[in-house]
């Protein structure tokens, strides 16, 4: 089975804090995905990487970054946290190479609170 | 751009009802179509999928879906429902790119009462 650890299941940080986020995947996936996830808004894509060292925005990428220096590894870094950033941040992976028709597998999330 | 709507934000029912969950998409090309189930503090889990051919899926668990072209739809049933069943469900649309970037509805959560 596809494994998708996330390190923290929940986290308190104060505000202006540097946050580090991490998700390792145990496939061999060439892409991962950060999205977070909000009551009524469901998942919405931060980033996304295709390869190691390789990303792209997703549609709400302000006040965040990513690092794939490693293949099983993807990490989302918030530089200085704000209380809106409060949310469950969610890591995928997924093999790619197939055109879409192959499904993301999901880690349990981290749920962040910023105080 | 693509973009998902779940109708629903809410469904309530009661134990053994039926039940439908209401997907529709927008898309000028042709895509690929997910249900996500997540489950109290879990994470996404792939209930079913469609790609191609039989326009009726099923999942192990009893739920079907059917894709249909021309409204756009990719609604979710379930003939009885457990409790069990309570949980989030989410509706997604993938852009047949290699980067397997997925763009999801807001969800529908699903209460089964006894």
């Amino acid at each position: 089975d596809v494994k998708v650890t996330q390190s923290s299941r929940y986290l308190v940080k104060r505000t202006g804090e540097k946050v580090f986020l991490e998700c390792v995947q145990d496939m061999d996936h060439e892409n991962m995905f950060w999205y977070r996830q909000d009551p009524g808004l469901g998942l919405r894509l931060i980033y996304f990487s295709y390869d190691v060292k390789m990303k792209e925005k997703g549609d709400i990428p302000e006040g965040y970054s990513v690092s794939r220096e490693k293949k099983e590894r993807f990490s989302l870094i918030l530089e200085s946290a704000s209380t809106n950033q409060t949310s469950m941040y969610l890591c995928a992976s997924s093999p790619g190479g197939a055109g879409g028709r192959i499904e993301a597998f999901f880690g349990q999330g981290t749920r962040l609170t910023v105080v | 751009a693509q973009s998902v709507t779940q109708l629903d934000s809410q469904v309530p029912v009661f134990e053994e009802a039926p039940v439908e969950l209401r997907c529709n998409y927008s898309s000028s090309v042709s895509v690929y179509l997910f249900w996500y189930v997540q489950y109290p503090n879990q994470g996404l889990q792939l209930l079913l999928k469609y790609l191609s051919g039989s326009t009726l899926v099923e999942s192990i668990n009893g739920f079907e879906a059917e894709f249909n072209k021309s409204q756009t739809s990719f609604h979710l049933r379930k003939p009885s429902v457990h409790i069990s069943d309570t949980a989030e469900y989410f509706c997604a649309v993938s852009e047949g790119s290699n980067t397997d970037k997925l763009i999801f509805g807001t969800g529908t959560r699903l209460q089964v009462f006894p």
